[in-house]
């Protein structure tokens, strides 16, 4: 499968944990990007990367949530002393850059994060 | 700020009947605007954008800047069309081409009974 995977698929924490969730994107795809979805609602951006450059955060992603891109390939995204809010599905989509332009975003499965 | 409207939570036809979902939006400068299909189970996955201007799977949409619209229509639904349909608005550059975050509307589920 060529297309963005992400991992795990399902966390369930208890609140205060720490989670780390991990995106791979389509191997030639220099963007990155995260979005949030809650129940009944659309994604909400958190945050894109171009190569390894973060370039735009969200309100949306409080002290508490840092993402990572380190060598331009894979992502990462921490989120500290979890609470019960940020239960939600979090995904992944990648897309490539034209210039100063995008292609369409790619987006992975999700990674299903419930806090109890 | 940019807002994007799905008015319909839910949508239900027959088979063989239109169908029509509406997406508004709200942005100050120049939009790209997608429509993203998720099936029962699947990834989300676009299913066109305005730039391109394609059918798909007999879907069509058409950009209404002076209503600020971009309803997506089918002359005849079918069964496998029942899924949940994301309008999404994306910053345009001066050539109309999207680069940085997507926003959503919440989305409608249409349901096409046989």
């Amino acid at each position: 499968d060529t297309g963005v995977s992400q991992d795990p698929r399902h966390k369930i924490t208890k609140r205060g944990q720490n989670v780390t969730f991990r995106c791979d994107p389509i191997s030639e795809h220099n963007r990155l990007y995260w979005y949030r979805q809650t129940l009944g609602q659309g994604p909400e951006f958190l945050t894109y990367f171009q190569n390894e450059a973060q370039l735009e955060k969200s309100r949306l992603l409080s002290d508490r949530f840092s993402a990572e891109r380190p060598k331009g390939s894979f992502s990462t995204l921490e989120i500290q002393r979890t609470e019960q809010g940020d239960s939600a599905m979090y995904l992944c989509a990648s897309g490539r850059t034209s210039g100063s332009t995008t292609d369409t975003q790619y987006f992975g499965p999700g990674t299903r994060l419930t806090v109890l | 700020a940019q807002r994007v409207t799905q008015p319909e939570k839910l949508l239900s036809v027959f088979k063989g009947a239109p169908v029509e979902l509406k997406c508004n939006y709200s942005y100050s400068g120049s939009p790209e605007l997608f429509w993203y299909v998720q099936y029962s189970r699947q990834r989300l996955q676009l299913l066109l954008r305005h730039i391109s201007r394609e059918s798909i799977k007999g879907f069509t949409a058409d950009l209404n800047k002076g209503e600020t619209s971009f309803h997506l229509k089918k002359p005849f639904a079918q069964e496998e069309d029942s899924a949940m349909y994301y309008c999404a608005l994306g910053p345009a550059n001066a050539g109309g081409t999207s680069y940085g975050k997507l926003t959503f509307g919440q989305g409608t589920i249409l349901t096409v009974h046989p």
